[in-house]
């Protein structure tokens, strides 16, 4: 099992152009995660999907669209990227709240 | 005040040393308590989960205090490999998670 993947590790973007990253998990979690942690804090959650299909905010959605694709896959998209979006980006997975979340192994990003 | 706020540390002890963190969180409805441990540039991993009548795993032992609203990390007898930054998490509402900003320690020979 591989766990938790996110591709790219890593990318730099110029302001103002989107990507999309990328994060899969093969453990059936029903509970899926996008956090960014920046130099000195905590991670904070981004966007959060309890189950195929559903989304929600968390505490800095701002900037960001997120897409659960199917069980597995759950991805982060910035359309127009700022350097206040420059951080690591973690995904994660839970079987539900009350359990442990599994993380990626992050992808470092930065915007120019 | 914040959500979830952890000791500033940085906490310096040399090996055998017993340490201890504290995290409060502001909303009385949480459920779900973890300490997570993450090494320089790596993910965050699961230490341990929190439970209401506190609970112990080999040198580690958590606790929780709902009245006084935090949780609490114990290490015993530290290890040079127990080096890393510890945080906290508690959960806002279902799956909104709130993370501390993290206690690093130091544990020297």
């Amino acid at each position: 099992n591989a766990g938790v993947t996110q591709t790219p590790k890593f990318q730099v973007l110029k302001t103002g152009q989107s990507m999309t990253l990328q994060c899969a998990q093969d453990m059936n979690h029903n509970s899926m995660y996008w956090y960014r942690q920046d130099p000195g804090m905590g991670l904070r959650l981004i966007y959060y999907s309890a189950s195929e299909g559903t989304t929600d905010k968390g505490e800095v959605p701002n900037g960001y669209n997120v897409s659960r694709l199917n069980k597995r896959e759950f991805s982060l998209r910035l359309e127009s990227a700022a350097p206040s979006q420059t951080s690591v980006y973690f995904c994660a997975s839970s079987p539900d709240p009350y359990n442990e979340q599994f993380f990626g192994p992050g992808t470092r990003l930065t915007v120019l | 005040r914040k959500e979830v706020e952890q000791d500033p540390g940085p906490f310096n002890v040399p090996e055998g040393a017993t340490v201890a963190f504290n995290c409060t969180y502001s909303n009385s409805a949480s459920q779900s308590f973890f300490w997570y441990r993450q090494d320089c540039r790596k993910e965050p991993k699961l230490l341990m989960s929190v439970y209401s009548s506190g609970n112990e795993d080999g040198r580690f032992t958590a606790q929780l205090n709902r009245a006084s609203q935090y949780i609490s990390l114990l290490i015993r007898d530290s290890k040079l490999s127990d080096s890393a930054t510890y945080l906290c998490v508690v959960n806002m509402r279902g799956l909104d998670m709130r993370f501390g900003a993290g206690t690093r320690l130091t544990v020297k020979p």
